[in-house]
């Protein structure tokens, strides 16, 4: 069964950071990427960036491009997610897809992880 | 950036009619690289439709994608209880990826 497993709610504090973890199975890990995509409470979704699971080559959108990093290791299957800097507007929940670039679009999905930002 | 605009905002039907939902995308979508997504409350995206028109694993055919360039439609052939719902059109050959807001379909 092909899934995505996210970690758990984090709360923290503004300037704070904060690493969400994203562990696939049922697939081979190194022939797909993962894109990450944000929801902030009451809103749209917005897509934050994407890294191959096969040679860790990545996507930002310039909004997030000074303040996200995405890594992944390959022994595990698993994608991490930070963003540093957090602001109060950061509060959302944060999806993991798995996606082949110009392909099948985000065909898998976490079920998500709530981060809140408050002090 | 490509901006997508969905139309309508929200879309009220009855249980057995057909829902036809819009997204105007601000360039020409070359590859056509336009998916659909339905999310219902409390849960995660699901993906219906990529390609354009190629529907997921998975995904009835009461699901179907058109358009080309910069007009796009998903409709849905006839509304059962479970497809009310929000639908998200997004691109997915151009970075960023970007999402339109969001079509409500709810009971009327």
């Amino acid at each position: 069964q092909v899934q995505l497993v996210q970690s758990g709610v984090e709360v923290k504090k503004p300037g704070a950071s904060v690493k969400v973890s994203c562990k696939a199975s049922g697939y081979t890990f190194t022939s797909y990427g993962v894109s990450w995509v944000r929801q902030a409470p009451g809103q749209g979704l917005e897509w934050m960036g994407w890294i191959s699971g096969y040679n860790g080559d990545t996507k930002h959108a310039q909004k997030f491009q000074d303040r996200v990093t995405l890594t992944t290791d390959r022994s595990t299957g698993t994608t991490y997610m930070e963003l540093r800097g957090l602001r109060s507007d950061d509060t959302a929940v944060y999806y993991c897809a798995r996606e082949v670039l110009l392909s099948s679009a985000m065909d898998v999905w976490g079920r998500g992880t709530t981060v809140i930002v408050s002090s | 950036e490509i901006l997508l605009t969905q139309s309508p905002g929200t879309l009220s039907l009855s249980p057995g009619e057909r829902a036809t939902l819009s997204c105007w995308s601000s360039q020409s979508l070359s590859g056509g690289y336009l998916a659909w997504y339905q999310q219902k409350p409390g849960q995660a995206p699901r993906l219906l439709i990529y390609g354009t028109s190629r529907r997921a694993t998975g995904i009835p055919d009461k699901f179907s994608g058109s358009g080309s360039g910069t007009d796009f439609t998903l409709t849905i052939s006839s509304l059962e209880p479970e497809d009310f719902a929000v639908y998200y059109c997004q691109q997915y050959g151009d970075s960023p990826q970007t999402f339109g807001q969001g079509t409500k379909v709810e009971i009327k």
